[in-house]
């Protein structure tokens, strides 16, 4: 599976955008490029997911690099309830969908 | 709430025992994943099923097994527990196999092995 490289913490204030980036530079054409986030004693959550263009929904937008080598997850407006730990994924449109896991990168926010 | 339920929420077992984690998924979803998160080892997954048929394995120990039934609905059996089993195991859903679909999470069962 291609790896996903991202740094282990960013800090935030509320309401304020934030910028969580993700490198994959061995990214195949395949991979769909999928956002989770767990927060403090929950299950994992699904944010969004693309392939080659910027998506947006409810919860965030997805910026995805042209060379797709790199994406970044934009929070818009930053809540308390934003800070969690958040998943950068790789994952191939195939039988075996299983999610793999990195060390993701720890979310605080400020009030 | 996911719409996807695990049972027990808790369960504190002693080393040697077997306890069965259950899973059901959400209404319509066909693959069900298992996953064990860890101190250690963080997220890890564990295998996964798909309509009755396993799919895919990974860092799933011997001692463990899991199948999932005509109704969809999954279990985790560990067996011969060690200390090292304590973790919190979740089970997650999908509609399908293909890599764009979102896997839906439970809440967990934690495990303590004593």
């Amino acid at each position: 599976d291609a790896k996903t490289t991202q740094p282990n913490s960013m800090e935030s204030n509320e309401e304020e955008p934030v910028h969580l980036p993700c490198n994959h530079s061995t990214i195949s054409g395949t991979d769909y490029i999928h956002w989770y986030r767990q927060l403090p004693s929950q299950g994992p959550e699904y944010v969004i997911h693309g392939l080659t263009s910027n998506v947006n929904n409810r919860m965030a937008s997805l910026a995805i690099a042209e060379d797709r080598k790199s994406s970044t997850l934009i929070l818009h407006r930053a809540t308390l309830r934003d800070a969690a730990v958040y998943y950068c994924i790789l994952i191939k449109n195939g039988a075996n969908s299983k999610l793999t896991f990195g060390k993701g990168i720890t979310l605080s926010v400020r009030p | 709430d996911s719409g996807v339920t695990q049972t027990p929420k808790h369960l504190i077992t002693a080393t040697g025992q077997r306890v069965t984690l259950r899973c059901s998924p959400r209404s319509g979803d066909l693959s069900v994943y298992w996953y064990q998160q860890s101190l250690d080892q963080g997220l890890q997954f564990l295998i996964q099923y798909y309509n009755g048929e396993e799919r895919a394995k990974g860092n799933i120990l011997e001692r463990f097994s899991a199948q999932q039934f005509p109704d969809l609905h999954s279990e985790l059996n560990l067996s011969s527990l060690e200390l090292g089993d304590s973790a919190l195991y979740f089970c997650a859903s999908s509609p399908r196999l293909a890599g764009y679909n979102e896997q839906f999470f439970g809440p967990g069962t934690r495990l303590t092995v004593l």
